[in-house]
This record gives C-alpha cells, sequence and structure tokens, in this order.
C-alpha cells in the first residue's frame, strides 16, 4: 500500500471549515483514499473514501487532485466534537480483506 | 444505528493467563477483523476473518493469538498466554462487502497484563 504524509497537527476554529491535507505521490492506479478519524482512544470510525472523483457526505467532502498525489479532507463547519485523530489511508482495490494501515494521523483540535 | 459491540470494556490479567475478548459484528456483515492500539502507538491490523477462517494475519497475530466464531453472532479473539507486550486496546470491526476498506469499529476492549 502507499505511503501517506499527514501533517502531525492542525487546529481549527468553531464553525470554520477544516482541510486536512494528506500527501500519497506514490499511490497506484486501483488504491483508493480512505479517511478516518479516532476519538480519544474510541475505535476509529469512517469518514469518507475515494478513488478519483471528489466525494461528499453528510460527514465530509473529500478532494483529490488530479494526478492522485495528493488529497484533502474537508469538514465544512467544524464543531468541538470534531477533534480527533485524522488518518489517511490508502489501499488497493477497497484494501487486502480490510487491511488498513493507520499512520500517525493529524491531531486535529478544534477551538471554541 | 448498528453497531459492533465489544466486551468487556476493560480487563486486568496476569502474565501467561488465556484472555478472551468478545466481539458482536454488526448483523449483516460477513467480514470481521481485529485490530490494536498500544496505548501511545499506531492502530494495528491483526487478522481478518470471513466464511469461517482467517483471510489475512499480520506478523503479530503468532501462534499465541486466534480467533472463532462460535455461532452466528460472536466474533472472539483470545490470547492463549499474555505476555506483558499484550497490554493495548482491542478493537474489533466488521464490514459488508468483501475487500471493503469501509469498516464499521467498536468501542474497544482494553486489555491491561500485569
Amino acid at each position: 500500500d502507499a505511503k501517506t504524509t499527514q501533517p502531525p497537527s492542525m487546529d481549527c476554529a468553531e464553525g470554520r471549515a477544516a482541510n486536512l491535507p494528506c500527501n500519497h505521490s506514490t499511490i497506484s492506479g486501483n488504491e483508493y483514499v480512505y479517511w478516518y478519524r479516532q476519538i480519544h482512544s474510541q475505535g476509529p470510525q469512517y469518514i469518507i473514501h475515494g478513488l478519483k472523483n471528489n466525494e461528499t457526505n453528510e460527514m465530509a467532502s473529500l478532494i483529490i487532485t488530479e494526478d492522485r498525489k495528493s488529497s484533502t479532507l474537508i469538514l465544512p463547519h467544524a464543531t468541538l466534537r470534531d477533534t480527533a485523530v485524522y488518518y489517511c489511508i490508502v489501499g488497493a482495490g477497497g484494501t487486502s480483506y480490510g487491511k488498513l494501515t493507520f499512520g500517525q494521523g493529524t491531531i486535529l483540535t478544534v477551538h471554541p | 444505528e448498528p453497531e459492533v459491540t465489544q466486551t468487556p470494556s476493560h480487563q486486568v490479567t496476569q502474565m501467561g493467563q488465556e484472555v478472551i475478548l468478545r466481539c458482536v459484528p454488526i448483523s449483516n456483515h460477513l467480514y470481521f477483523y481485529w485490530y490494536r492500539q498500544i496505548l501511545g502507538q499506531k492502530v494495528e491490523f491483526l487478522v481478518s476473518f470471513y466464511n469461517n477462517e482467517i483471510s489475512e494475519k499480520s506478523e503479530i497475530f503468532d501462534d499465541q493469538f486466534s480467533v472463532e466464531r462460535p455461532d452466528g453472532s460472536n466474533f472472539t479473539l483470545k490470547i492463549r498466554s499474555t505476555k506483558l507486550e499484550d497490554s493495548a486496546m482491542y478493537f474489533c470491526a466488521s464490514s459488508e462487502l468483501r475487500g471493503s476498506g469501509e469498516l464499521f469499529f467498536g468501542e474497544g476492549s482494553r486489555l491491561t497484563v500485569l
């Protein structure tokens, strides 16, 4: 699976958009980009995933660059409850039998 | 909303003892997983399970570990003879689709080995 690079930490004001970047320059054609988050040692929570096109769901939007070497997770109106570690994960063909390789992620702190 | 449930939430055991961690995956899911997270470290894949057999396992998942789906609802992780380094948070997860990266995780079972 391709390696991802994320900033170790970011801050965001409550109510503003949080834009979390991820670099995955070695991504291959059949690899998806997945985003998960982990709130204070709870179980990781799936947010969104995509292959080429931008994706949006009720939680977030995922913007993938045209060359697919980087992506941005957007939380449109961050709340205090969005404070968490956010993981960008790249996996082939829906990942090999659900084997997700978690990195260190980005610690997002949403402040009032 | 359906969820993955895990028991116990916290277990303390003595080194060398056997431990069984239990999970009830989401009812219509067919693919099951165990992950662990040592305090302050990354979430690590242990094993995936489908159709009553292991699909893939990591190097961590050695002979001391085993998984089982003893009935139609439970999915268990057994550690035969616990070591201090097995102290971690263990997360069960399930997914609906084969090879899906959209996993639903439980809240975890914290194992403390003394």
